[in-house]
């Protein structure tokens, strides 16, 4: 199995700041990678889809990049609606596998 | 607009046996290939199993956590996708979600509001 490992599992920031996830994949997985949000009792959203193309809908201020095996999302100037946990997620081979998410929270 | 509605959670016990559904509505349910992914309590997303679309046979994955004991299927004439989960066990407690499969390039482009199964004695 794949394993993703995204850093760090926590961080602590401000309105306006700029957001960086890592996404480590255990082995190579060209771009088909994926970035989830999910807000506390709510079902995840897509936000990023082959590691870099934005979801219909969603702000630009999200972006991804990265191929092969590190990946990151990045926020730019972070809103008080983006405070959230962050997962990644590889569709490359069977078991599909998440990271074990990255909680955003407000300093 | 697109919906994904399930049911069918509740208590089971273990070694017990519990069928989900999940109705769409919205889109072409036939066109896609469907997804279960599961959320213990406070922990993290584990992907349940795929269902592939009819031009693909309606062929299934699942993990090996849930391989010989869950099985996913469809009815393409009702929208709907099932998830019959038999020999539970208590680590299979978890909030479930049915979710949709972008059609290109892959990613879970559309999820339900999730039911829970908890499984205890």
């Amino acid at each position: 199995d794949i394993q993703l490992t995204q850093s760090p599992s926590f961080l602590s920031a401000s309105v306006g700041d700029r957001v960086t996830i890592t996404c480590r994949a255990s082995q190579g997985i060209s771009t088909y990678l994926a970035w989830y949000q999910q807000k506390p009792g709510k079902a995840p959203k897509v936000l990023i889809y082959a590691a870099s193309t934005l979801q219909s809908g969603v702000p630009s201020r999200f972006s991804g990049s990265g191929s092969g095996t590190e990946f990151t999302l990045t926020i730019n100037s972070l809103q008080p609606e983006d405070f959230a946990t962050y997962f990644c997620q590889q569709l490359n081979s069977y078991p599909v596998t998440f990271g074990g998410g990255t909680k955003v929270e407000i300093k | 607009e697109v919906q994904l509605v399930e049911s069918g959670g509740g208590l089971a016990q273990p070694g017990g046996s519990l069928r989900l559904s999940c109705v769409v509505s919205g889109f072409t349910f036939s066109d896609h290939y469907m997804d279960w992914v599961r959320q213990a309590p406070g922990k993290g997303l584990e992907w349940v199993g795929r269902s592939r679309n009819k031009a693909n046979s309606y062929t299934t994955e699942y993990p090996a956590s849930v391989k010989g004991r869950f099985t996913i299927s469809r009815d393409d004439s009702k929208n709907s996708l099932y998830l019959q989960m038999n020999s539970l066990k208590t680590e299979d407690t978890a909030v479930y979600y049915c979710a949709r499969d972008r059609v290109g390039a892959p990613a879970f482009d559309m999820w339900g509001q999730g039911t829970m199964v908890t499984v205890s004695s």
